[in-house]
């Protein structure tokens, strides 16, 4: 199984930035860097994908190390209704179909 | 756009009864999965259809759990007979056709609790 390495829990302000930290040292060239999101009581959200570039959309950016063996989820300004639990998977690439969930980060919001 | 629809979204039942599960993918996605959810076990993937075809259900726990995909805007996961280890939160996911990296889309899941 994919493994990957997050912090149980991080905790935030509201309105200020959130990076949210993912280890991944056994990824392969073809496995992409997946970030889904879960609130409570839903199921989980997509968020953001990558490969090996930088990605920015509506709801965040990843930014991916160099050796791709980590990346980092940016929320640039978290709002009450980013707390949810943070999920990074990588796969997904080629024939790789399975997406496997680890426990993810916790993210407390702050008013 | 109307996304992966699930059905019933809360389910209560006694042990020993069967329960399906019912699940719509979002229109014109060719794979679909099943993935359960647990405080204890996370979320774990049961079974995996593409083109209405099981590919992998190696994560099925045991023969009292099947799946079907009779055609592509529908499955089910059946339990028979359902035990209480069996309350969990079930998701249905889909996959778009040709998309980049295998990104799914879930459902809002469908909430069992057998007693």
């Amino acid at each position: 199984d994919a493994k990957t390495t997050q912090p149980n829990s991080m905790e935030s302000n509201e309105e200020e930035p959130v990076h949210l930290p993912c280890n991944h040292s056994t990824i392969s060239g073809t496995d992409y860097i997946h970030w889904y999101r879960q609130l409570p009581s839903q199921g989980p959200e997509y968020v953001i994908h990558g490969l090996t570039s930088n990605v920015n959309n509506r709801m965040a950016s990843l930014a991916i190390a160099e050796d791709r063996k980590s990346s980092t989820l940016i929320l640039h300004r978290a709002t009450l209704r980013d707390a949810a639990v943070y999920y990074c998977i990588f796969g997904g690439g080629g024939s790789n179909y399975k997406l496997t969930f680890g426990k993810g980060t916790l993210l407390t919001v702050n008013p | 756009d109307a996304g992966v629809i699930q059905s019933p979204r809360h389910e209560v039942t006694e042990m020993g009864q069967e329960v399906t599960l019912r699940c719509k993918p979002i229109s014109g996605h060719n794979s679909l999965f099943w993935y359960r959810q647990t405080m204890m076990r996370g979320l774990e993937l049961l079974i995996y259809f593409n083109n209405n075809v099981p590919i992998d259900d190696s994560g099925m726990p045991e023969d009292r759990f099947s799946a079907k995909m009779p055609n592509a805007s529908f499955s089910t996961l059946k339990i028979q007979p359902s035990e209480p280890r069996d309350s969990a939160v079930y998701f249905c996911a889909s996959r778009p056709t040709g998309g980049t990296g295998n990104t799914i889309y879930f459902g809002e899941g469908s909430w069992l609790t057998v007693v």
